[in-house]
């Protein structure tokens, strides 16, 4: 998978807009930007993903710059609960399922 | 549905004793996945399965750790002896094979002594 790169930690107060970064400079035209996050003493869950165009759920909002060097997930109100660790990671979509490789991530610390 | 379940949540041992982390994946799943997550390694992929298969085990510390799929509703990660390093948390996660997002479990917490 290629290389991704993201903050250390974030802070952001409660009720505010949280926009995490990530940069994969390396990405093919094939990869796949997932994110994932991991709530404390809990397993990683899936937040979202998306190719070229932003994405939208209930969760979160991926925005993907046109180059696709870069990517930003937007939690539009953060609250407590989405404090986490954030993992920005690619995936080839070449078919078939495979293992995740996690970088260290962004770890979230929203102030209440 | 259940979610992914992985037993047992916590699990203290001594060295050298054999011990065995078990998973059922969300049923309908054909892909199971292992990791173990540590403050100096992070998260890392250590088996998965697609089909009840092993397809790349490459992650897999040493000759101590086996991991079967026996049926595609359960999998187990045995350490055989265990070591102190081998403390960790362990993940289950489970996918749908047609599609790249996975589920995982609550994790095993592991302390060798």
């Amino acid at each position: 998978d290629a290389k991704t790169t993201q903050p250390n930690s974030m802070e952001s107060n409660e009720e505010e807009p949280v926009h995490l970064p990530c940069n994969h400079s390396t990405i093919s035209g094939t990869d796949y930007i997932h994110w994932y996050r991991q709530l404390p003493s809990q397993g990683p869950e899936y937040v979202i993903h998306g190719l070229t165009s932003n994405v939208n759920n209930r969760m979160a909002s991926l925005a993907i710059a046109e180059d696709r060097k870069s990517s930003t997930l937007i939690l539009h109100r953060a609250t407590l609960r989405d404090a986490a660790v954030y993992y920005c990671i690619l995936r080839y979509s070449g078919g078939g399922a495979d293992g995740l490789t996690f970088g260290k991530g962004t770890h979230l610390i929203i102030q209440p | 549905d259940a979610g992914v379940i992985q037993s047992p949540r916590h699990e203290v041992t001594e060295m050298g004793q054999e011990v065995t982390l078990r998973c059922k994946p969300i049923s309908g799943h054909n892909s199971l996945f292992w990791y173990r997550q540590t403050m100096m390694r992070g998260l890392e992929l250590l088996i998965y399965f697609n089909n009840n298969v092993p397809i790349d085990d490459s992650g897999m510390p040493e000759d101590r750790f086996s991991a079967k799929m026996p049926n595609a509703s359960f999998s187990t990660l045995k350490i055989q002896p265990s070591e102190p390093r081998d403390s960790a948390v362990y993940f289950c996660a489970s996918s749908e094979q047609r599609t790249a997002t996975q589920y995982f479990g609550p994790g095993t917490r592991l302390l060798v002594l």
